[in-house]
């Protein structure tokens, strides 16, 4: 079983949208979780940082941890074209590891 | 601001060939990665370096080779390469584990034939 789990996808909405995307965990030693959005041909960036449990929103972007459910989520409103990407969740616990999911690949059409 | 730059961004080796993939960051980062990309598995850790002269491996380090002469580059080796080596390699680099995001450069990506 991996540390990490995240749906691939793809997954393809309409412009405007509101897109949900998550992972699931099962290392509880897990403190910080982030999401990267790769572009193809591109390095992964960071998109969000959290540490713990709670929520962060940035703009049109939220992301939301709940530890003792070992879920995450991002939230995009609005979706717009230029959001098409892959999606990486990645996570650690506090080490110089940072264990990252398989990434979903999303589409905004125009 | 170049950030993390990786060299070369393609490359067709034959089994059993060697080579090495460079990395190099100007941001003066103490904590540097090498990490590999396939489809379906996500990045996975290959080695990584903490600073100058230490190094220590990752998840999936068998068949490659790093070290760290210099804060600035941290090259990965292929020392014979296999056709499982095949895949897309990224370097990052971090100042602080905690509280910092890796940045990565974009890319090498590797056939062995």
């Amino acid at each position: 079983q991996k540390e990490v789990e995240q749906d691939p996808g793809p997954l393809s909405v309409p412009e405007g949208a509101i897109v949900s995307l998550n992972c699931t965990y099962s290392n509880s030693a897990f403190q910080y979780f982030m999401w990267y959005r790769q572009y193809s041909r591109k390095g992964p960036e960071l998109l969000m940082y959290t540490y713990s449990s709670g929520n962060k929103e940035d703009g049109r972007f939220t992301a939301q941890v709940d530890k003792s459910s070992k879920y995450i989520s991002l939230f995009i409103r609005d979706s717009q074209p230029s959001d098409s990407a892959t999606y990486l969740c990645a996570m650690s616990g506090g080490g110089f590891k940072t264990i990252f999911g398989a990434g979903t690949r999303l589409f905004v059409k125009a | 601001n170049a950030g993390v730059t990786q060299t070369p961004k393609f490359q067709v080796l034959k089994t059993g060939q060697s080579m090495t993939l460079q990395c190099a960051q100007d941001m003066n980062h103490e904590y540097m990665s090498w990490y590999r990309q396939d489809p379906g598995m996500g990045l996975r850790l290959i080695h990584y370096s903490v600073g100058a002269g230490i190094t220590d491996q990752g998840e999936v380090p068998n068949g490659y080779n790093v070290s760290r002469s210099t804060t600035e580059d941290f090259p990965l080796r292929l020392l014979s390469a296999a056709p499982s080596q095949t895949s897309v390699y990224f370097c990052a680099s971090t100042a602080d584990r905690l509280n910092s995001p890796l940045h990565f450069g974009n890319g090498t990506r590797l056939t062995v034939t």
